[in-house]
């Protein structure tokens, strides 16, 4: 069974761009969810969807945006990116009712 | 807003010492969690703890969930190099069919041979 694959694996971007990110759950996974690791600030929250719903957020300005495709795929987009956005970009599906999350290798956005 | 405090933050130790690491918070989850990240990869579940008091072994890792569901210990008997990476706690809270993932900053543990 494959796993979580996030696209981009690396992403540099000048500030005031849009990023878009990808993410494929394991197959038969309906929830993903985001998060953004920095050294700093540990592993927060952004987001969560299920059946091409948010049915969770975190405390990110609305720069940060996501939505989840019929397939479970999903796609997160920061818009007008700023120095701080620099970080790992985290995504994990899990299986229903189940609060296990399998996590992706993740997107090193950086931007300068 | 529901903190997880992970100590120590940084750890490095000698192959074939034993250590603990502590996740602690002021509020009360539904289960916990603990889950090992290494470099360029992202976090791999280790264990899930539920139980006031419950205590689940893995290999050489022994995981504790406090009687009162506000902390755990992870504690690494005989630590080799491959123990080396990041461990993260994540506290979860259950509403339904709904849940969310805490997570506490990490410990990352370096091991030397």
């Amino acid at each position: 069974k494959a796993g979580v694959t996030q696209t981009p694996r690396y992403l540099i971007k000048t500030r005031g761009q849009q990023v878009t990110l990808s993410c494929s759950p394991i197959s038969g996974h309906r929830s993903v969810s985001w998060y953004q690791q920095t050294p700093g600030q540990g592993l927060q929250f952004l987001f969560e969807y299920f059946s091409e719903t948010q049915r969770n957020k975190g405390n990110f300005p609305g720069r940060f945006s996501g939505r989840q495709f019929s397939n479970s795929r999903s796609e997160m987009n920061v818009s007008t990116l700023e120095l701080g956005d620099s970080a790992l970009y985290l995504c994990a599906s899990s299986p229903q009712g189940l609060p296990e999350a399998f996590f992706g290798q993740g997107t090193r956005l950086t931007v300068v | 807003t529901q903190l997880l405090e992970q100590s120590p933050q940084f750890l490095s130790i000698q192959e074939g010492e034993n250590l603990t690491v502590y996740c602690n918070s002021s509020s009360v989850f539904s289960s916990l969690q603990w889950y090992r990240q290494e470099p360029g990869e992202g976090p791999v579940l280790l264990v899930t703890v539920v139980t006031g008091g419950e205590v689940k072994k893995l290999k050489r890792l022994t995981f504790q969930f406090g009687d009162a569901r506000k902390d755990s210990s992870l504690h690494i008997t005989a630590a080799q190099p491959g123990d080396t990476g990041l461990y993260l706690c994540a506290g979860v809270w259950s509403g339904g069919s709904n849940y969310k993932l805490t997570f506490g900053k990490g410990t990352l543990l370096t091991v030397n041979p």
